[in-house]
């Protein structure tokens, strides 16, 4: 267990919807990332929060939007679900956010979209 | 090309023999490099991580480096049946960004 909570588990959505997950980091870590995985592929970054800031962006449109809150917990927002958005979502915590930080992940939120 | 590469597999090998998995990554400022474990269904979980040119070891595990080549490689000894999982090759590139292989399913038969 690496102490990264996610909430909910599995969800599913119609398309045009929009959905928010929800991330809790490891005690003492100030950084959220989330990533996107899709069947088969490996987990696809999508961005970076540090001390509540946007801290890094993977190429994903700007219906991917979050938060980070000042317990370092964080939200992923989708809107306008497409059904490609079909995915594991996973965040990641780690200390610090610079390049050699080590993340940790949580167990993943299941998207469905139909 | 990928900027993460890694054989899709999957890699067959006995139970107790030695598994080998390679990794190549595209970007020479890259910083640190991690081997992740992934079971079906579940999320990425750290094995090992590797920032200096050369070998690493823990336990069963040695990760290994080499920046001139941009190759990376995680060995597993004495592998078991329960180390049947798809193992992921991540490479930190600085700029917060973390960019993830399509990782490698190994299979350990008994």
């Amino acid at each position: 267990e690496t102490g990264v909570t996610q909430s909910p588990t599995h969800l599913i959505k119609t398309r045009g919807q929009q959905v928010t997950l929800r991330c809790s980091s490891q005690s003492g870590h100030n950084t959220v990332s989330w990533y996107q995985q899709a069947l088969g592929q490996g987990p696809q970054f999508i961005f970076q929060y540090y001390r509540e800031e946007e801290n890094g962006r993977g190429n994903f449109p700007p219906r991917f939007s979050g938060l980070q809150f000042p317990n370092y917990s964080s939200e992923l927002n989708v809107n306008a679900l497409e059904l490609d958005d079909s995915a594991l979502y996973l965040c990641a915590s780690s200390l610090a956010g610079g390049a050699t930080d080590t993340q940790y992940f949580g167990p993943g939120t299941r998207l469905t979209v139909l | 090309q990928k900027e993460v590469e890694q054989n899709s597999g999957p890699l067959s090998v006995p139970e107790g023999a030695i598994a080998s998995l390679n990794c190549t990554y595209s970007d020479r400022g890259s910083q640190s490099f991690f081997w992740y474990r992934q079971y079906s269904g579940k999320s990425p979980e750290l094995i090992m991580s590797i920032y200096s040119n050369g070998d690493k070891e823990d336990g069963r595990f040695t990760a290994q480096l080499n920046k001139a080549s941009q190759y990376v490689s995680l060995l597993i000894r004495d592998s078991q049946p329960s180390d049947s999982a798809t193992y992921l090759c991540a490479v930190n590139q600085g700029y917060q960004k973390v960019t993830f292989g399509t990782g490698t399913k190994l299979q350990v038969i008994p």
